[in-house]
């Protein structure tokens, strides 16, 4: 089935650091992928998507590059502020008839210090 | 729009009880989620419908709980009778079909605490 390996948090990061959560993935098929951001007691939002292989997704400065060849989709932000503090999870969504869920990663915590 | 909208926002019951979770998804979405999120565990999907019809409830943990969507504007997901272990935040999600759509929208989340 299915499967997103995300690298393990929690990370910590001074302001204004360069920022690589790593996320790989397993799927049959030519899924979607998929960045989300949970702040504190809210769901989950998109923050970037991307449909199909070399596409890039990008808001608010973040950026992932849908890298079949290597089954990946790493998140990078080259400044990161203090209101980027929050849980992170790399998703992908299958393209098939019945295997339409979302799966997700683990989540990476990121804490960023003034 | 005014999004996936959960109710309630917080439950808390006692052992034994029986709870419904209840999910009002995006207006012409046709696939709704159903997750389940722990600590130990992350996040979980229990079931989801297209069209109304459930496609994939393989993650339900137990016969204890069940999930309905009567209509496109309406889903709930039950637990009877609830347990401690239970206890987790469970969010409600709603996407639309389309390569250009595949992203799912997520409610608030209910928290649930069993005691």
């Amino acid at each position: 089935g299915n499967s997103v390996t995300q690298m393990e948090g929690p990370v910590t990061l001074s302001e204004e650091a360069f920022l690589t959560i790593n996320c790989t993935y397993t799927a049959t098929g030519y899924p979607s992928l998929f960045w989300y951001v949970q702040y504190p007691g809210e769901g989950l939002q998109l923050l970037l998507k991307a449909t199909k292989a070399d596409d890039k997704g990008s808001n608010k400065g973040f950026e992932a590059t849908y890298r079949k060849e290597t089954t990946s989709f790493h998140l990078e932000k080259g400044s990161v502020q203090v209101s980027d503090s929050a849980v992170y999870f790399c998703a992908l969504r299958g393209s098939n008839f019945g295997n339409e869920k979302l799966t997700f990663g683990t989540g990476t915590r990121l804490t960023i210090i003034p | 729009d005014a999004g996936v909208i959960q109710s309630p926002r917080h439950e808390v019951t006692e052992m034994g009880q029986e709870v419904t979770l209840r999910c009002k998804p995006i207006s012409g979405h046709d696939y709704l989620f159903w997750y389940r999120q722990t600590m130990m565990r992350g996040l979980e999907l229990l079931i989801y419908f297209n069209n109304n019809v459930p496609i994939d409830d393989s993650g339900m943990p137990e016969d204890r709980f069940s999930a309905k969507m009567p209509n496109a504007s309406f889903s709930t997901l039950k637990i009877q009778p609830s347990e401690p272990r239970d206890s987790a935040v469970y969010f409600c999600a709603s996407s639309a079909t389309g390569i250009q759509n595949t992203e799912a929208f997520f409610g608030q989340g209910t928290r649930l605490t069993v005691v």
